[in-house]
């Protein structure tokens, strides 16, 4: 079975400043990797994935995740936050085997302060 | 645009009450997801459709059923609601296979408190 873990529930930092959310995975098979970002009241939507290819991938708002196989993490970072980054992050996982089955992760609070 | 409906933002039920929460997509998307999303334990799978009349399990299905007679449509269904249930519940769906693998939209959630 594969599971996700999402190291820190709650990271706050300051506007402006860099941030990096944690994501492991466990897995005996090849996986596909995803952030989805879910922002206040809303629902769940994609942020970026790592299907194959290039291990560093990037959302068009400036965030980023590289897949390290040998770790076994696909951690998020942002060299500068905005206060419009305010939302819940989530970690997914899914094999190919499993159709479009995700497992995702308990989510990472990310507050921005001014 | 993509667009995942959900019948209620808010809904709130008494303990035993059957319960329907139903879910529409519009864009012929093959699969589709009820979740439950809790503090501090993330989204967890109920079921999963893949196709008309077809259906899975997720991880905890106990005490819930679906119903997906058309392709837009999927239904989760409380028999007898529990205070345990009360949870925000998420709709999802997808296409199948690369590159869209693993592209979920999803609608913005139920809130359920069963009393």
């Amino acid at each position: 079975a594969q599971s996700v873990t999402q190291l820190d529930s709650q990271v706050p930092v300051f506007e402006e400043a860099p941030v990096e959310l944690r994501c492991n995975y466990s897995s005996s098979v090849s996986v596909y990797l995803f952030w989805y970002v879910q922002y206040p009241n809303q629902g769940l939507q994609l942020l970026l994935k790592y299907l194959s290819g290039s291990t560093l991938v990037e959302s068009i708002n400036g965030f980023e995740a590289e897949f390290n196989k040998s770790q076994t993490s696909f951690h998020l970072r942002k060299p500068s936050v905005h206060i419009s980054d305010t939302a819940e992050y989530f970690c997914a996982v899914s094999k190919e085997t499993s159709g479009s089955r995700l497992t995702f992760g308990e989510g990472t609070q990310l507050t921005v302060n001014p | 645009d993509v667009k995942v409906t959900q019948s209620s933002r808010y809904l709130v039920k008494r303990t035993g009450e059957k319960v329907f929460l139903e879910c529409v997509q519009d864009m012929d998307h093959e699969n589709m997801f009820w979740y439950r999303q809790d503090p501090g334990l993330g989204l967890r799978l109920i079921y999963f459709s893949y196709d008309v009349k077809m259906k899975e399990k997720g991880d905890i299905p106990e005490g819930y059923s679906v119903s997906r007679e058309k392709k837009e449509r999927f239904s989760l269904i409380l028999e007898s609601a529990s205070t345990n249930q009360t949870s925000m519940y998420l709709c999802a769906s997808s296409l199948t296979g690369v590159p869209l693998f693993g592209e979920q939209y999803f609608g913005p959630g139920t809130r359920l408190t069963v009393t």
